[in-house]
């Protein structure tokens, strides 16, 4: 069976460029979680999407937006790229978006680097 | 969600039980413990979690407290590929649509030969 994949798996972009990054979940699930990790730290949360609808934004800039699409893949989108958004890019999928016990299971990420 | 704290690092022999604490002290009795960990340069990978009941599968074993204040993730007998950083995260808060996971830093095992 096919786990969340994620494209591309390494990018390199400058400073002010845009950059899209895509995302598979498991086939049958319907939510998508985007997260960001910067080295040294644990990921942290960006979007929470279910059924096409964002159910959940962390703190980030405007900069950053997301959306998903009838078949549940998803991409997130950044603007007038920073050095400081280097990092690698995680998207997560799980069943559904509410019940405490919903497990979420992620890609291996896309490394963003912004020169 | 409530806040975890967990050791920064441990160490562990090969084929020794690894036992990761991990204390939640504000949890509040909706929130479960969900246990991730990260082999370098991969996504975070699913363990195992729990309510109030210890739970056990394939990978490891999960301890909570009575109380629920804090728990402990067993590796049974660890090998070299579960050097990782190990997540404790308690997951969940009142808001019925809020269900991110908060990261923290985590406990970086070593298991070494």
């Amino acid at each position: 069976d096919a786990g969340v994949t994620q494209s591309p798996t390494h990018l390199i972009k400058t400073r002010g460029q845009h950059v899209t990054l895509r995302c598979s979940p498991i086939s049958g699930h319907k939510s998508v979680s985007w997260y960001q990790q910067v080295l040294g730290q644990g990921p942290q949360f960006i979007f929470q999407y279910y059924e096409k609808e964002e159910r959940g934004r962390g703190n980030f800039p405007d900069r950053f937006s997301a959306r998903q699409f009838p078949n549940y893949s998803s991409e997130l989108n950044v603007n007038a790229l920073l050095l400081g958004d280097s990092a690698l890019y995680l998207c997560a999928s799980s069943l559904e978006d509410t019940r405490a016990k919903n497990i979420q299971y992620f890609g291996a990420g896309t490394r963003l680097s912004v020169l | 969600d409530a806040k975890t704290t967990q050791p920064t690092s441990m160490d562990c022999a090969e084929g020794r039980a690894a036992n990761l604490p991990c204390n939640h002290s504000t949890i509040s009795g909706n929130e479960y413990v969900y246990w991730y960990r990260q082999i370098h340069s991969q996504g975070p990978q699913y363990i195992i979690h729990g309510l109030k009941n210890n739970e056990t599968n394939e990978m490891a074993s999960l301890i909570i407290t009575e109380d629920r204040k804090s728990s402990t993730l067993i590796l049974p007998h660890a090998t070299l590929r579960d050097t990782a950083v190990y997540y404790c995260i308690v997951r969940a808060s009142k808001r019925s649509n809020d269900y991110k996971l908060s990261f923290g830093a985590g406990t970086t095992v070593t298991v070494r030969a």
